[in-house]
């Protein structure tokens, strides 16, 4: 069965820490998404990767960076953890082409104290 | 303005019932679509692609309407189980494969 991994479900970090969300996937796709999903917000695109060591901006890059240094692997990074970074992450990735959809990790609550 | 709108919901319905919503989507040059479904607490899981001729799984329909920018599910013979927000999905651009999320249109299915 196809997977798209979180490295944590749950996390409980303080403000100002460094935050490490971890994503893999093993059906070797090219495309990896970072999303955050709120009440009432909808899915948000973070960043994206089209391929190892490439990273773009998607619609709210602020306070966040990305690592892809294996096809496999998507890192975010939450810099220096704010209480407004409250949220439910979710890592996505897809095949490249225009028919295929996302498959989506079962994704990381991240509570910010 | 949102590149993907769906009615919010919720829609409440019996067992048995048939529901139907929509989703407009703004960029007429949209590429593909799909249903996906999300449970409380849990990830979006594809529930259909959407085809120009509209398409069939079981007690879903999904239908695209491009002249009126406009997608659609239909639930004949609701079940309990079928109880989650159903989000409408595009892509539309034409140079990456980023995807467009609606805000999700919820469906309570009641016994």
């Amino acid at each position: 069965d196809v997977k798209v991994t979180q490295s944590s479900r749950y996390l409980v970090k303080r403000t100002g820490e460094k935050v490490f969300l971890e994503c893999v996937q093993d059906m070797d796709h090219e495309n990896m998404f970072w999303y955050r999903q709120d009440p009432g917000l909808g899915l948000r695109l973070i960043y994206f990767s089209y391929d190892v060591k490439m990273k773009e901006k998607g619609d709210i890059p602020e306070g966040y960076s990305v690592s892809r240094e294996k096809k496999e692997r998507f890192s975010l990074i939450l810099e220096s953890a704010s209480t407004n970074q409250t949220s439910m992450y979710l890592c996505a990735s897809s095949l490249t082409g225009y028919s295929y959809g996302y498959t989506f990790g079962s994704g990381t609550r991240l509570t910010v104290v | 303005r949102k590149e993907v709108e769906q009615d919010p919901g919720p829609f409440n319905v019996p067992e048995g019932a048939t529901v139907a919503f929509n989703c407009t989507y703004s960029n007429s040059a949209s590429q593909s679509f799909f249903w996906y479904r999300q449970d409380c607490r849990k990830e979006p899981k594809l529930l259909m692609s959407v085809y120009s001729s509209g398409n069939e799984d079981g007690r879903f329909t999904a239908q695209l309407n491009r002249a009126s920018q406009y997608i659609s599910l239909l639930i004949r013979d609701s079940k309990l189980s079928d109880s989650a927000t159903y989000l409408c999905v595009v892509n539309p651009h034409s140079n990456d494969y980023k995807l467009s999320f609606g805000a999700g249109t919820t469906v309570t299915v009641r016994a």
